[in-house]
């Protein structure tokens, strides 16, 4: 079935470790973007990418980084959890590098730092 | 700075009432108005909306955007339990490279 697949699922880390978020998607789109989703603050933009080869910063991008070495993959990196990045994760891509406006999430990655 | 601003932020209904979830924006060079329902986890499409007065409809589900007071509403018709969930709008902006702005979201349950 085409899509999103984010892994893992759920994640409790220590603080300070290190954590990296796969997502791969199988539509060949473009455009690849990383939200969290927190309560009462909905869902925030940390990086995207509008092309394989190419990462852009988005609302709240700092401790966290991206790489796009190919079309399907999009991997979020967290370089040293911290509580406060305790959250909701959803990679989610568009066709085309300006988004048409809809975007296809993946089911999410609930991580937990303690 | 561009933001969207949802409301209620909550609501509890009972099936078969009627309801109506308000959307507010401030965003520069706007493109579009895309609303999402989450049930339990990834976000689903429902509507974008780029036209001022021009409703989309879809079932029981329809929506309609303001451009010249800068909000959208949408509606649920007959509320099914089924239509529990939150509700997402987001704001698209030429500004933005096409990414989306997103408002808080809004809880809706619908009780049998």
């Amino acid at each position: 079935i085409a899509g999103i697949t984010q892994a893992p699922t759920s994640q409790i880390l220590a603080a300070g470790r290190r954590m990296t978020l796969r997502c791969t998607q199988d539509m060949r789109h473009n455009a690849m973007y990383w939200y969290r989703q927190d309560l009462g603050l909905g869902l925030r933009l940390i990086h995207y990418s509008n092309t394989a080869g190419t990462t852009g910063k988005g609302e709240v991008p700092d401790g966290y980084s991206v790489s796009r070495a190919n079309t399907d993959d999009f991997p979020l990196t967290l370089a040293s959890a911290v509580p406060s990045q305790t959250s909701v994760y959803f990679c989610a891509s568009s066709p085309t590098g300006i988004s048409t406006g809809e975007l296809f999430f993946g089911e999410g990655s609930r991580l937990t730092v303690l | 700075e561009d933001k969207v601003v949802q409301s209620p932020l909550s609501l509890v209904v009972h099936e078969g009432d009627t309801v109506t979830l308000n959307c507010s924006y401030e965003v520069t060079n706007f493109r579009s108005l895309l609303w999402y329902k989450q049930e339990k986890k990834a976000p689903t499409f429902l509507f974008m909306l780029t036209s001022s007065g021009i409703e989309k409809k879809s079932g029981r589900l329809s929506s309609i955007l303001d451009k010249k007071e800068l909000f959208s509403i949408l509606n649920i018709t007959a509320t099914q339990t089924g239509d529990s969930a939150i509700y997402l709008c987001a704001v698209e902006s030429y500004n933005q490279g096409g990414k989306l702005i997103f408002g808080q979201g809004t809880e809706l349950s619908v009780k049998p």
